[in-house]
């Protein structure tokens, strides 16, 4: 089946010491996207990617960084984890044009824990 | 600017009885509407969207939505909850890029 999948699902770093996610997508969209969500909250937007093309949200700390290396991977770094960055990371993929025109796909998430 | 409103933070409803989750919105021109679902420490799962056409929008698990243009709203609707539904939901909105509400989380009552 197509998916969107995240690694590692559980993820424990330690202050300060740089940490990346993975997102891996089998569904061949353009667009893909990470999000951070905090407990029970809204899926706040940290930027996207629209096949090659990286649009960073204007809030979005310095401290994270993504990188696209190919359509089917899209990474997340964080710097310098702080405790306030831990959270819920999620990876999402949309596909434009068509019926499916701004339907995200999202992966099961990675949840960052900041010791 | 655009902007995504869910009023209650919590629903409570029976097994078996009607559901309505709230949703209302600002955007300053036509808008794409959608609701998620989250399940404990899991991604959201799209629902249903409203781009055009029929106000009533049906989506999976049984949920319909009503766009309604004069009040601004999107509520999500279930004619029968089931125990099963219980989760977070996210209305969202997109005018230049895609807002999610807060969410409201759903107990259905067995």
């Amino acid at each position: 089946d197509a998916m969107v999948i995240q690694n590692p699902r559980y993820q424990v770093t330690q202050f300060g010491k740089p940490v990346t996610l993975s997102c891996s997508q089998t569904l061949n969209h353009n667009v893909m996207y990470w999000y951070q969500q905090k407990s029970s909250q809204a899926p706040k937007l940290l930027f996207h990617y629209y096949d090659k093309d990286f649009n960073n949200e204007a809030d979005t700390p310095d401290n994270f960084q993504s990188r696209r290396p190919n359509t089917s991977f899209c990474f997340l770094d964080i710097r310098s984890p702080g405790l306030g960055d831990a959270a819920m990371y999620l990876c999402a993929t949309s596909s434009p044009g068509g019926t499916s025109t701004d339907t995200q796909y999202f992966g099961p998430g990675t949840r960052l824990t900041v010791l | 600017a655009q902007s995504v409103a869910q009023p209650e933070d919590q629903v409570n409803v029976a097994e078996g009885n009607p559901l309505t989750v709230k949703c209302t919105y600002s955007v300053s021109g036509n808008p794409y509407l959608f609701w998620y679902v989250q399940y404990p420490n899991r991604g959201l799962q799209f629902l249903l969207k409203y781009i055009t056409g029929d106000n009533l929008v049906k989506g999976s698990y049984g949920f319909e939505a009503e766009f309604n243009k004069s009040q601004t709203s999107f509520h999500l609707k279930k004619p029968s909850a089931l125990v099963s539904d219980s989760a977070l939901y996210f209305c969202a909105v997109r005018d230049d890029k895609i807002i999610f509400g807060k969410g409201t989380r759903l107990h259905i009552l067995p």
